[in-house]
């Protein structure tokens, strides 16, 4: 049974280029999520998926960053133009869709705005 | 007032003892709690989950809530050098798909 799968680890860009993370979730899970983490500070909900929908988006989702889960499979979070402030972890999680089954979280990618 | 509070820290311990880690919750309506763990660098682990008022044990953890008081508690008995790390805990919003609000964490070192 493998975990969520989260890549890549980590990604140094500079201010103002794009970048994308993917995530693979557990394989029978539906539901998917993605966080962000800056220190001292608890995960933040941006946005979460039920198989290929994406049902919820967090006010924190700015217009330049974009999600997708085509087929409800793995999930690619895009950032645009990048600043300073994304700087974060950035984190996956999946869970069943059923009742409120917990969440279980990737490795996270760790992205660093020069 | 924030969603989800916690302590944090750092709780240090000695080694074997109990560690208790505590949480309040804003939302009455929460119905699903959880605690995860966090080393330095890492992401979160669960440890455990509860959804109904009282204890409930998994080993030398114990998750307690009170939904009436809005608080959930994590004991940790024989508390281990290894155990120390950041605690998160994590609050079902009862949005229909789990949304979860997170704490800031309570940090818990260990001393041998």
């Amino acid at each position: 049974d493998t975990g969520v799968s989260q890549d890549p680890r980590h990604k140094i860009t500079k201010r103002g280029q794009n970048v994308t993370f993917r995530c693979d979730p557990i394989s029978e899970h539906n539901r998917l999520y993605w966080y962000r983490q800056t220190l001292g500070q608890g995960p933040e909900f941006l946005t979460y998926f039920q198989n290929e929908a994406q049902l919820e988006k967090s006010r924190l989702l700015s217009d330049r960053f974009s999600a997708e889960r085509p087929k409800g499979s793995f999930s690619t979070l895009e950032i645009q133009r990048t600043e300073q402030g994304d700087s974060a972890m950035y984190l996956c999680a999946s869970s069943l869709g059923t009742g409120s089954q917990p969440q279980h979280f990737g490795d996270g990618t760790r992205l660093s705005i020069l | 007032q924030k969603e989800v509070e916690q302590n944090s820290g750092p709780l240090s311990v000695p080694e074997g003892a109990i560690a208790s880690l505590n949480c309040t919750y804003s939302d009455r309506g929460s119905q699903s709690f959880f605690w995860y763990r966090q080393y330095s660098g890492k992401s979160p682990e669960l440890i455990m989950s509860i959804y109904s008022n009282g204890d409930k044990e998994d080993g030398r953890f114990t998750a307690q809530l009170n939904k009436a008081s809005q608080y959930v508690s994590l004991l940790i008995r024989d508390s281990q050098p290894s155990d120390s790390a950041t605690y998160l805990c994590a609050v079902d919003l009862n949005t229909g798909f789990q949304k979860l609000v997170f704490g800031t964490g309570t940090r818990l070192l260990v001393s041998p």
